[in-house]
């Protein structure tokens, strides 16, 4: 199947400053990449559907000043957690649709703790 | 809105043991269906999926069946290995084109020798 990496699979940061998230296809264009978090215990919660070449969509109740997210290329879409604080602490995970497929491919995930 | 339940887990079985995991739904339209499996350290992977009622998803011994009637998505396996020890997700495609997900909270599967 199709490889989509997600760096970094760990970080851990100080509140307050910022962390960014890449997620790239790697034998596949993707138009289209989401961005999920996943708490302890619940399912993956859609963050923001992320277009190449445009705007991402953010779900409701997602802070897009904080979650920011780029897509500049039709492979590599970047999650960045700006001032982050404890509560931001999780899991995030990332997909990149292949359109010629029909299928979306998951990243690793990225466990984040901000101390 | 769209919306997925599926049983909490953890699930242990023993070897050969027959597994199911219920998922039912609730959405607008005619939702695509699809069970994830993630394996320890490793990304989500599709297991199989279904895109109408009645259809049949199967894959490496795992089957579900698309009821629309009961809104059901329900996983078996006749005869589970150590192998399958995972987490699984149940999920729907939403509507319109937007391909976008919605998971289930996903169900920790022990198959133990």
């Amino acid at each position: 199947g199709a490889v989509v990496s997600q760096h970094p699979s760990r970080v851990i940061c100080k509140s307050g400053t910022s962390v960014k998230i890449e997620c790239r296809s790697l034998d596949f264009q993707a138009t289209t990449m989401f961005w999920y978090r996943q708490f302890p215990k619940q399912s993956l919660m859609l963050m923001a559907t992320s277009n190449e070449g445009s705007k991402a969509t953010y779900e409701q109740g997602v802070e897009k000043d904080k979650f920011l997210i780029n897509h500049a290329s039709l492979t590599l879409s970047t999650l960045t957690v700006t001032s982050a604080h404890p509560e931001d602490s999780s899991f995030y995970i990332c997909s990149a649709l292949d359109a010629k497929r029909g299928e979306a491919f998951f990243g690793q995930g990225t466990r984040l703790t901000v101390v | 809105g769209d919306s997925v339940t599926q049983m909490e887990g953890p699930v242990t079985l023993s070897e050969e043991a027959f597994l199911t995991i219920n998922c039912t739904y609730t959405a607008t339209g005619y939702p695509s269906l699809f069970w994830y499996v993630q394996y320890p350290g490793e990304g989500l992977q599709l297991l199989l999926k279904a895109t109408k009622a009645d259809d049949k998803g199967s894959n490496k011994g795992f089957e579900a069946t698309y009821r629309k009637e009961t809104t059901s998505f329900h996983l078996e396996k006749g005869s589970v290995q150590v192998s399958d020890s995972a987490v699984y997700f149940c999920a729907l495609e939403g509507g319109g084109a937007t391909n976008k997900l919605i998971f289930g909270t996903g169900t920790l599967l022990a198959v133990q020798p």
